[in-house]
C-alpha cells in the first residue's frame, strides 16, 4: 500500500517555511525521505527508525509518530536549491522490507 | 567513488526487440531494485534482489525479468516491449534488506518505446 503525501505541490518565495506529510494505513517502522531534481535521480535526506525520532539536514527537518502512522517534512527558511520533488518512503516488513513510494510532493522554490 | 551505474541513459527502440538495461553498484550491497517512473505515479518498483539468485516482484513486474548472478549487477530485461512501457527507470541499491539503510539511485535510464 503506497503511502499518501500531501500537499502535491506547493509554491514558496526563499525563506518562507513549509510542510511535507506522509501517512500510511499500514504500521510504520521506519520513514525514508528523498529528494528528486528534475532531470536527476532520487537523492536520500534521512531515514527516521522510530516514534518521536526527529532529525535534521542543512535546514530540513523531520519528524516520526508512529501512533498515528505518519511522518513530516519541514522545509525551513527556504532556499532555491530546495526546489524538486520530495518523496516518502515506508518499508513494508512483510515484502522483504521492500520501499514504497509515495507519488512524491513538488516544491517549487521563488526568488 | 561509490556509486550505481545504469546503461544505457536513454534507448529509443521498437515494439518487440528486446532490450536489457543494466545496472551495476561499486559498494557490495546485497539489496538491489528497479523502479519505473512515470508522471503523477511516483516510484514504483519493478523487481527487487536481496542477494546473489534472490530476487522477487515488485508491484509492476509484468513484462519485465532480471537476474542476480553477480552481487554487483542487477539486468532489466524486457523480452518483448511494448509502448506501455515507455518510462524513466532507475536502479537502486542499499548495503541490506532492512528497512534502516538508504537506498543510492542510479541516473536513469530513459526508454521510449515505439
Amino acid at each position: 500500500q503506497q503511502p499518501v503525501q500531501s500537499p502535491q505541490a506547493v509554491i514558496l518565495r526563499e525563506g518562507e517555511d513549509a510542510v511535507i506529510n506522509c501517512s500510511s494505513s499500514k504500521a510504520l517502522y521506519s520513514v525514508h525521505w528523498y529528494r528528486q531534481k528534475h532531470g536527476e535521480a532520487p537523492v536520500f535526506l534521512m531515514i527516521l527508525l522510530k516514534g518521536g525520532e526527529q532529525k535534521g539536514h542543512d535546514k530540513i527537518s523531520a519528524s516520526f509518530n508512529e501512533k498515528k502512522q505518519q511522518s513530516s517534512l519541514y522545509l525551513t527558511a527556504s532556499q532555491l536549491s530546495y526546489s524538486g520533488t520530495y518523496f516518502c518512503g515506508t518499508p513494508i516488513k512483510a515484502a522483504g522490507n521492500k520501499l514504497t513510494f509515495g507519488g512524491g510532493t513538488r516544491v517549487l522554490v521563488k526568488p | 567513488e561509490a556509486q550505481v551505474t545504469q546503461n544505457p541513459r536513454y534507448l529509443i527502440t521498437v515494439t518487440g526487440k528486446k532490450l536489457t538495461v543494466t545496472c551495476s553498484q561499486n559498494m557490495n550491497h546485497e539489496y538491489m531494485s528497479w523502479y519505473r517512473q512515470d508522471p503523477g505515479l511516483g516510484l514504483r518498483q519493478i523487481y527487487y534482489s536481496m542477494n546473489v539468485e534472490v530476487t522477487d516482484k515488485g508491484d509492476v513486474p509484468e513484462g519485465y525479468k532480471v537476474s542476480r548472478k553477480e552481487k554487483r549487477n542487477f539486468p532489466l530485461i524486457l523480452e518483448s516491449p511494448s509502448p506501455n512501457q515507455t518510462s524513466l527507470y532507475f536502479c537502486a541499491s542499499s548495503l541490506s534488506t532492512g528497512g534502516n539503510q538508504p537506498q543510492h539511485f542510479g541516473d536513469g535510464t530513459r526508454l521510449s518505446i515505439l
